[in-house]
């Protein structure tokens, strides 16, 4: 059983810091990575996907990928209130070109930006 | 450039009632996802159809649900007879073919009465 797991949170921290949440992964072969944000009451949003080791930069967000220790993170900088909302990890359950597309997610990550 | 689409957004049914929700994908994605999000539970995969054929619907209870979508409209997940344990969001997702990003539409929320 592929699982995926997330700190529940809640993440709280101050306007314009750092927000670093985390998520491991169970299937070592895994190779395709999501962040997905969800508001409360709202449908999830793409955030950032990510294949490759290493990081990936998006504005204020950067995705970390490390395979051997199953490990993936994003970090939002100068984090705003708008930024609260709840934070899901997906991996996709196959590999690249086999029937499994669909995306195994955590439980989510709820951040909380204070003013 | 429309996003993915659901109808309806809210549906309310009494138990033994039969539920249809529809999702229409983004222009251009020919791949479709169902999953279900139960309160304060996180987004469970159900089936994964592309035009006139299901891929994979491990994830889909083995009764009163089902999933198809045609070759012309769009999908549609069926529930029969309906528990208030259905009571639920169910989000459709779609991505092109061989891409694993998925979009997601703004779900229907399910309630059971």
């Amino acid at each position: 059983q592929k699982e995926v797991e997330q700190n529940s949170g809640p993440l709280s921290v101050p306007e314009g810091a750092i927000a670093s949440l985390n998520c491991t992964y169970s299937d070592r072969g895994s190779q395709s990575f999501f962040w997905y944000r969800q508001y409360s009451g709202k449908s999830p949003e793409l955030i950032m996907f990510i294949y490759s080791n290493g990081d990936k930069e998006d504005g204020r967000f950067t995705a970390q990928l490390n395979k051997a220790s199953q490990y993936v993170s994003l970090l939002i900088r100068d984090s705003q209130p708008s930024d609260s909302a709840t934070y899901l990890c997906a991996v996709a359950a196959g590999n690249y070109g086999g029937s499994q597309g669909n995306l195994i997610f955590g439980k989510g990550t709820k951040l909380s930006v204070k003013p | 450039n429309a996003g993915v689409m659901q109808n309806p957004r809210h549906l309310v049914r009494r138990r033994g009632q039969e539920a249809r929700l529809r999702c229409s994908p983004m222009k251009g994605h020919s791949h479709v996802y169902w999953y279900r999000q139960l309160p304060e539970e996180g987004l469970k995969f159900m089936v994964y159809l592309q035009k006139e054929n299901i891929i994979d619907e491990s994830g889909m209870p083995k009764e009163r649900f089902s999933a198809e979508f045609p070759k012309e409209g769009p999908s549609i997940l069926r529930i029969q007879q309906v528990v208030r344990g259905d009571s639920a969001a169910y989000f459709c997702a779609s991505s092109p073919p061989l891409v694993y990003t998925q979009y997601f539409g703004p779900g229907t929320r399910l309630t059971v009465l």
